[in-house]
Parts: C-alpha cells; sequence; structure tokens
C-alpha cells in the first residue's frame, strides 16, 4: 500500500535561515512527488513535483525539493525562510505504475513557524 | 484564468439532514477529485471524476457520493449526516484522469459543521 510520512507536525525557523521539511514515502513502484502549501482558511496551492530526471526539482516561491531514491525521501528545503513562508506543508505521493488506484497519498501535513 | 471554483465556502447542517457541494474546474480540466480534510485524519481520497464517469473511489460509506455533468462540473452528495462528516471539503481539477503527473489545482473548498 501506498503512503507518505512526514514525521514531524512543526518545524520552527528563525526568519533567513534555511529551512527543511522532511517526507518519506512508500509505493509499490515509482513515485511521482509532490510537495503543496496550504494557508488558513485555504486550499492547497502547488509547489513542485518530481516526475523523473534531476534529482533536485525547483519549485515556486523559491522552494527545492530533493529526491533519494535509496532513502525514499523527498524532502522540502528553501535556502532562506520568509515570515510569509508559515503556512502548512504536504508532502503528497502517486504511483507511477499502474498496479494501484493511481489517486494522491498525502501526508498528515507539517507546520511551518518562521519567526522574526 | 480562473482558478477551481467551490461553493458554498461554509454551510452549517443538523445530524440527520444532507448535503450537496458543487465544484468547477479550471477551464479545460476535464478530472475533478474530491478530499476531505480534518484535523485527526487529514487529507482523505473520496473520489475522482473524469468525463462524467467515477473512476476511482476512496474507502468512504455509501453516504458519499458524486457527479459529474458533461461540462466537467462536479457536485458531491452527502446523505444522512453525522457529527463526524464535518470538515473541509476540497475539489481538485486536473487537465487528465490518465496521467499521474497532472498536478492536481485545488479550490478554496467547503467548511461543512455539522451539528
Amino acid at each position: 500500500a501506498q503512503s507518505v510520512a512526514q514525521p514531524e507536525d512543526q518545524v520552527n525557523v528563525a526568519e533567513g535561515n534555511p529551512l527543511t521539511v522532511k517526507c518519506t514515502y512508500s509505493v509499490s513502484g515509482n513515485p511521482y512527488l509532490f510537495w503543496y502549501v496550504q494557508y488558513p482558511n485555504r486550499g492547497l496551492q502547488f509547489l513542485l513535483k518530481y516526475i523523473t530526471g534531476d534529482n533536485l526539482v525547483k519549485g515556486s516561491y523559491g522552494f527545492e525539493a530533493e529526491f533519494n531514491k535509496s532513502q525514499t525521501s523527498f524532502h522540502l528545503k528553501k535556502p532562506s525562510a520568509l515570515v510569509s513562508d508559515s503556512a502548512l506543508y504536504f508532502c503528497a505521493v502517486r504511483d507511477r505504475d499502474g498496479g494501484s488506484q493511481g489517486n494522491l497519498i498525502f501526508g498528515k501535513g507539517t507546520k511551518l513557524s518562521v519567526k522574526p | 484564468k480562473a482558478g477551481v471554483t467551490q461553493t458554498p465556502r461554509y454551510l452549517i447542517k443538523t445530524r440527520g439532514q444532507q448535503v450537496t457541494l458543487s465544484c468547477s474546474p479550471i477551464s479545460g480540466h476535464r478530472s475533478v477529485s474530491w478530499y476531505q480534510q480534518t484535523p485527526g485524519q487529514g487529507l482523505q481520497f473520496l473520489f475522482e471524476y473524469f468525463s462524467e464517469t467515477q473512476r476511482n473511489k476512496g474507502n468512504f460509506p455509501g453516504r458519499f457520493s458524486g457527479r459529474q455533468f458533461s461540462n466537467s462540473r462536479s457536485e458531491m452528495n452527502v446523505s444522512t449526516l453525522e457529527l463526524g462528516d464535518s470538515a473541509l471539503y476540497l475539489c481538485a481539477s486536473s487537465l487528465a484522469a490518465g496521467s499521474r503527473s497532472d498536478i492536481q489545482y485545488f479550490g478554496a473548498g467547503t467548511r461543512l459543521s455539522v451539528l
């Protein structure tokens, strides 16, 4: 069965410092991986996705994520955090191969808090 | 281009009632998926529609149903509401159901409160 784990419920970072939000996944085949962000009372906004190729994926608002197949991880990173980055972040996986239903499976979410 | 539109934004219902939520996808998108978001369970997949056909269904009771119209707009219905149905219901659209690499674009959601 597919699953996504975001081991940290909350990440606290000082503005200007680098941030990392962790994600590990489990799929039977090869994964498509996504990061979304949710601001209060809003839907999810797409940040970036990994399909194939370069393990380092660059996305919106200066975010990037590194795909590591051996560790089955897809951690979200940003070199310099902004207070406006404070939000709820979701990692999601989709099985690339046809053996499963194919819907997106989301992690529980990680609340990022960036302090001035 | 307009984003995914969900109506209404907020709903208050009582136990036993039924409710219908509406979703208008991004123009040109033919696939619509629905998710339930709660603090305890997180984001859970309800169902996916493409070309008026349900292509995929999550693990929810039969009280949860949906449909898609020829213009790709979708509705979901919950009958015999229970307190545990209180949640944020999110709709997402994508170009086609067949491509698993497609990005899903989400609406702002409908906040359902069951009293």
